[in-house]
């Protein structure tokens, strides 16, 4: 069964950092190609980008409004997916999941999601 | 980037009832369209890939379709446990985006 668990969520004030993970089981990890969506309390699903596995490259795409701040990686020897968020913003409040994607286009999976909260 | 309308934002039914939700993309998407259901404090469950392909282990009751710019989510007899919200999410091209989402609440 694939199970994905997300860690690292906290309150963080305007302007600081912090990484969430994300630790899948079940399926081969390196092989996935992974995705990080939020949603805002209260909000609707937001995309905030996707890594492909490395052996097609490990390309990165994000969302517009994370994009330069957010990094996405992954460690395969950890089976982690990674989201570091730099100089974060008070509407990067949100719920953030990770997700594995199925068929190179479809986010079949997600974790339980975890609770950023950026707020002075 | 492409924006997903749905419609309606908000519908009230009774188990029983045929539920239709609509999604609107602003440019054509082929049938890249996948549908979600979320409840309360939970993850989003994967419904419908591929505009109109059930995914493993959801109900007969659930079917998509349309392509292009217009794609319809329909529930034939709505049952207790679908009272949730569904979003629609394209996957044509980056960046990826989703519908506002509509909410099925109990008449």
């Amino acid at each position: 069964e694939v199970q994905l668990v997300e860690s690292g969520g906290g309150l963080i004030k305007p302007g600081g950092s912090l990484r969430l993970s994300c630790a899948g089981y079940g399926f081969i990890f390196s092989n996935a190609w992974m995705s990080w969506v939020r949603q805002a309390p209260g909000k609707g699903l937001e995309w905030v980008g996707r890594m492909k596995s490395k052996a097609v490259g490990g390309t990165i795409d994000y969302a517009a409004p994370v994009k330069g701040r957010f990094t996405i990686s992954r460690d395969d020897a950890e089976n982690t997916l990674y989201l570091q968020m730099n100089s974060l913003k008070t509407e990067d409040t949100a719920v953030y999941y990770c997700t594995t994607v199925w068929l190179g286009y479809y986010d079949s999976e997600w974790g339980q999601g975890t609770l950023v909260t950026v707020s002075s | 980037d492409i924006q997903l309308t749905q419609s309606p934002s908000f519908l009230s039914a009774s188990v029983g009832d045929r539920v239709t939700i609509t999604c609107r993309a602003s440019q054509g998407i082929s049938s890249f369209l996948a549908w979600f259901q979320q409840k309360p404090g939970k993850a989003p469950k994967l419904l419908i890939y591929a505009a109109s392909a059930l995914h493993s282990g959801v109900p007969s009751r659930f079917s998509g379709s349309g392509s292009g710019t217009e794609f319809t989510l329909t529930i034939s007899s709505l049952q207790p446990e679908d009272f949730a919200t569904y979003y629609c999410q394209q996957l044509n091209s980056y960046p990826l985006t989703f519908g506002g989402g509509t909410k099925v609440g109990i008449k």
